[in-house]
């Protein structure tokens, strides 16, 4: 089916072990975004791309790793979770880097112990 | 330094227009102004763009004064699925010279019977 998925939707694990979120979308989108949310705040830009191989900071950067290897996935690496990175992930694609229109995954919901 | 400000939260009633207004003083001659409704453990989604003037579609209105320094969602007659968290977006030109698009801190709307 044609969107965009993330997975897992439910991890837990334990601080210091290294996680992998994946997100697929099957648009052919440039554009893709990892956000992180946290209980009761908004929506906290973490590293976005604008195209295959090309990554960008965004607010939140910090113990957090990505790659942009094809245009479709984007997954974002946490290198040595820390209890301070559990949070909702959602992924994000956008046809236009000016119209602001982003297309969300359902989120990854991250425990860490 | 905020890109966006927004009211913490506001109350309404069924049948009532909503308006919520969005400050974006530091706002680009090439940003648009993009709207985002998020329910509980969902992604946002994706309500109504505008670069000036007045933009309308189904379900909302989007005002930008000429000055484009704030912009006002207004929901016509809200019911009780309106409730909601809503995101005013604007864009912001990254290192790599891309938009990154950073959410603002949201106004969460409780509409009542």
């Amino acid at each position: 089916d044609a969107g965009i998925t993330q997975s897992p939707r439910y991890k837990i694990t334990e601080t210091g072990r290294q996680v992998t979120l994946m997100c697929h979308q099957t648009w052919s989108h440039s554009y893709m975004f990892w956000y992180r949310q946290d209980l009761g705040h908004g929506l906290r830009l973490i590293y976005y791309s604008a195209a295959a191989d090309i990554t960008d900071k965004g607010e939140v950067p910090d113990g957090y790793v990505v790659s942009r290897s094809k245009t479709e996935n984007f997954p974002l690496t946490l290198e040595s979770a820390t209890r301070s990175q559990t949070s909702v992930y959602f992924c994000a694609s956008s046809e236009s880097e000016a119209f602001g229109e982003l297309f969300f995954g359902e989120g990854s919901r991250l425990t860490v112990l | 330094l905020a890109k966006t400000t927004q009211p913490i939260s506001m109350d309404s009633y069924e049948g009532q227009e909503v308006n919520i207004t969005c400050s974006h003083n530091n706002i680009a001659t090439n940003d648009y102004i993009t709207w985002y409704q998020q329910f509980p453990s969902q992604g946002p989604r994706f309500i109504i763009q505008g670069y000036k003037t007045k933009v309308t579609n189904e379900v909302a209105s989007l005002f930008i004064p000429a000055d484009r320094k704030s912009s006002t969602l207004s929901l016509p007659r809200v019911s009780l699925s309106d409730t909601a968290v809503y995101y005013c977006l604007v864009g912001d030109i990254g290192n790599t010279g891309f938009q990154k698009l950073v959410f603002g801190t949201g106004t969460r709307l409780l509409v009542s019977p």
